[in-house]
């Protein structure tokens, strides 16, 4: 089955600073990739996906990229503020398919400094 | 507009005693739901899923079980809690029929603890 490791589990970057989680995936079957931020307290919530007929998908100061040779893809946050402040999860399925389920990586604690 | 909702919010129980969790889902109609479980600084293992009443699919084998009956609720069950159990507990729905880009949508959780 699908296996999504992904890296660091905890992050601490200035504010205005960059911040860059990695995912690998191990099913080269998986083809839709969503990136959920789980607040303090609360269920995760799908801020941006991509699927594996684009390299790159940016929104605002959020952007995913995906290299589907290497099975690994990671979310860039540019000019980090202090809502930014969470824990990430990066994930994967099989779109199109019956079969699968969305398999999560194990989550990244971003804190962002003042 | 869809909403989910969990109770109960947060629950301690002792070691032994038995579990219901209840899920329910406004505003949409045959949803997928799941049941995901996090421990403390952890990721999200997903427990159960189900395309349909009473339709439940186990990813991990453990001493819960998960009920549907009826089509927007959903229920996580265990006759005899361990330690092991206490965690964040999710549920969450997507709509239906499944086709792997379904977005899913998250409920606010049950933080169980297990004396």
């Amino acid at each position: 089955g699908e296996n999504v490791e992904q890296h660091p589990s905890t992050l601490s970057v200035q504010e205005g600073d960059s911040a860059v989680i990695k995912c690998t995936y191990s099913d080269s079957a998986s083809n839709y990739f969503p990136w959920y931020k789980q607040e303090l307290g609360k269920g995760p919530q799908l801020i941006i996906d991509i699927r594996s007929n684009v390299g790159e998908k940016k929104d605002q100061r959020i952007a995913v990229t995906l290299n589907k040779t290497a099975k690994h893809f990671s979310l860039h946050i540019t000019e980090t503020q202090p809502e930014d402040s969470a824990v990430y999860f990066c994930a994967a399925s099989q779109g199109g398919s019956s079969a699968s389920k969305i398999i999560f990586g194990s989550g990244t604690r971003l804190s962002i400094r003042p | 507009s869809q909403t989910i909702h969990q109770w109960p919010a947060t629950l301690v129980q002792p070691v032994g005693s038995p579990l219901s969790l209840e899920c329910t889902v406004e505003g949409t109609s045959n949803p997928n739901l799941y049941w995901y479980r996090q421990a403390a600084g952890r990721g999200l293992q997903l427990l159960f899923y189900s395309v349909g009443i009473g339709q439940i699919s186990s990813e991990v084998p453990q001493n819960l079980s998960a009920s549907r009956p009826q089509d927007r609720q959903f229920i996580l069950s265990s006759k005899k809690l361990l330690l092991s159990d206490s965690g964040f507990y999710l549920c969450a729905w997507s709509a239906g029929p499944w086709n792997g880009y379904n977005e899913q949508f998250f409920g606010p959780g049950t933080r169980l603890t297990v004396l």
